[in-house]
């Protein structure tokens, strides 16, 4: 089975750009999770989605950043305009929750993709 | 939100039981306590979850103190393959969201 996918593995950009971090859920999963990972802060949660919605976001750093899942097979987090300060390994993972299922349960997580901003 | 400590590092040798302790003294009753690990340059990998009863599968065991404000996460014959980042993680549920909040975890090491 395929798992979570994320693309690009690794993007080195300039400060300014725009950068876009793409991700593919494991098939049949309905929760999916951004996260940030950087040696000074760990990992961190940016949001999290169920069923295609935005739940929780009070991770997102700032309005540079968005995310949207236009459907359960497709995300996308992205950065506009980027600074080096976001510079991180980005984690998507998917899990599937059942409704009133108390739990995380397992995350499946993707292999990161890492930003360097210039 | 509850907490979790964990030491920063520690060595196992090859084929020995590694045991690895977290505190979560702040943890509230209907919360799970999560393992994960992450190998270098890797996703987290899920290990073992469990509420109150010690937990075992085919990666590990998880014992958890009968107050709940501890546990251990026990891999019984360790592996140089094993040498990972390992965070323990109790749940903290928000508004509906159900986040995993990961700390700095153990960075255990195995040695030949």
């Amino acid at each position: 089975d395929a798992g979570v996918i994320q693309s690009p593995r690794h993007e080195v950009t300039e400060m300014g750009q725009e950068v876009t971090l793409r991700c593919k859920p494991i098939s049949g999963h309905n929760s999916l999770f951004w996260y940030r990972q950087t040696m000074m802060r760990g990992l961190e949660l940016l949001i999290y989605f169920n069923n295609n919605v935005p739940i929780d976001d009070s991770g997102m750093p700032e309005d540079r950043f968005s995310a949207k899942m236009p459907n359960a097979s497709f995300s996308t987090l992205k950065i506009q305009p980027s600074e080096p300060r976001d510079s991180a390994v980005y984690f998507c993972a998917s899990t599937f929750r059942s409704p009133g299922e108390r739990g995380t349960g397992e995350l499946f997580f993707g292999e990161g993709s890492r930003l360097t901003v210039l | 939100d509850a907490k979790t400590t964990q030491p920063p590092s520690m060595d196992c040798a090859e084929g020995r039981a590694a045991n690895l302790p977290c505190n979560h003294s702040t943890i509230s009753g209907n919360e799970y306590v999560y393992w994960y690990r992450q190998i270098h340059s890797q996703g987290p990998q899920y290990i073992i979850h469990g509420l109150k009863n010690n937990e075992t599968n085919e990666m590990a065991s998880l014992i958890i103190t009968e107050d709940r404000k501890s546990s251990t996460l026990i891999l019984p014959h360790a592996t140089l393959r094993d040498t990972a980042v390992y965070y323990c993680i109790v749940r903290v549920e928000k508004t509906g969201a159900n986040n995993l909040f990961f700390g700095t975890g153990t960075r255990l090491t195995v040695i030949p």
